[in-house]
């Protein structure tokens, strides 16, 4: 069993699209994120939501919006596609909002904008 | 600010040579330390962990890492890495949410 993971695991669009990305956990955490690779491999968090409540926003533009309908789930819904939205999108999830625990990642999602 | 600092960002090894990989941090109160390894097109794994208690943590695959408080430094080692070693490897850290290095490219030629 998947432990996090992300629908689709390619997605290849054109620019000004909507386009969303789904994220799901079946380990019990309470707690998730969403963290945007580039193509420097750098990891930047974007968002977390702690038992659907949003609780890190980062500086993200407002067209990417996070949707958190249970604590088991959280997608990721961008507007207007942008060429620079093109990176791998990493959901990941924690047993609740105390760091020290770690977090567990999904495959990732690769976003390519054309 | 808070951050975390890889300095070595390619690291070019043969098998059977011993790997060491440069991590800095820079905030006080607790410290939460990782090492997350990305092998080519997968998702990050965690390698080992450090929140408090031996400085000398072991992890999988024959990973260590020692934490330094006075050098701020958490470094990983391997003795003898082999050529499936061959990944990115993430240094991370932080109180409230985890952030990462940029990340060090290791590649381990036979």
């Amino acid at each position: 069993d998947t432990a996090v993971s992300q629908t689709p695991k390619y997605l290849v669009t054109q620019m000004g699209n909507d386009k969303s990305i789904k994220c799901e956990q079946n380990l019990g955490h309470d707690t998730m994120y969403w963290y945007k690779q580039d193509s420097k491999k750098f990891l930047k968090i974007m968002f977390s939501y702690n038992n659907k409540e949003l609780i890190i926003n980062e500086t993200v533009p407002n067209r990417f919006s996070p949707k958190s309908p249970d604590k088991a789930h959280l997608n990721l819904h961008i507007n207007s596609l942008e060429l620079g939205d093109s990176a791998v999108y990493f959901c990941a999830s924690s047993p609740d909002r105390v760091v020290n625990y770690g977090y567990t990642f999904g495959s990732g999602t690769r976003l390519t904008v054309v | 600010a808070q951050s975390v600092s890889q300095h070595n960002h390619h690291v070019i090894l043969s098998e059977a040579a011993s790997l060491e990989l440069g991590c800095n941090y820079s905030y006080g109160g607790t410290v939460n330390l990782f090492w997350y390894v990305q092998y080519p097109g997968q998702h990050l794994q965690l390698l080992l962990k450090y929140f408090s208690g031996d400085p000398l943590v072991k992890g999988i695959k024959g990973f260590e890492a020692e934490f330094i408080k006075s050098k701020f430094s958490f470094n990983l080692r391997k003795p003898s890495v082999q050529w499936s070693d061959t990944a990115e490897y993430f240094c991370a850290g932080n109180t409230d949410k985890l952030i990462f290095g940029t990340g060090t490219r290791l590649q381990v030629f036979p």
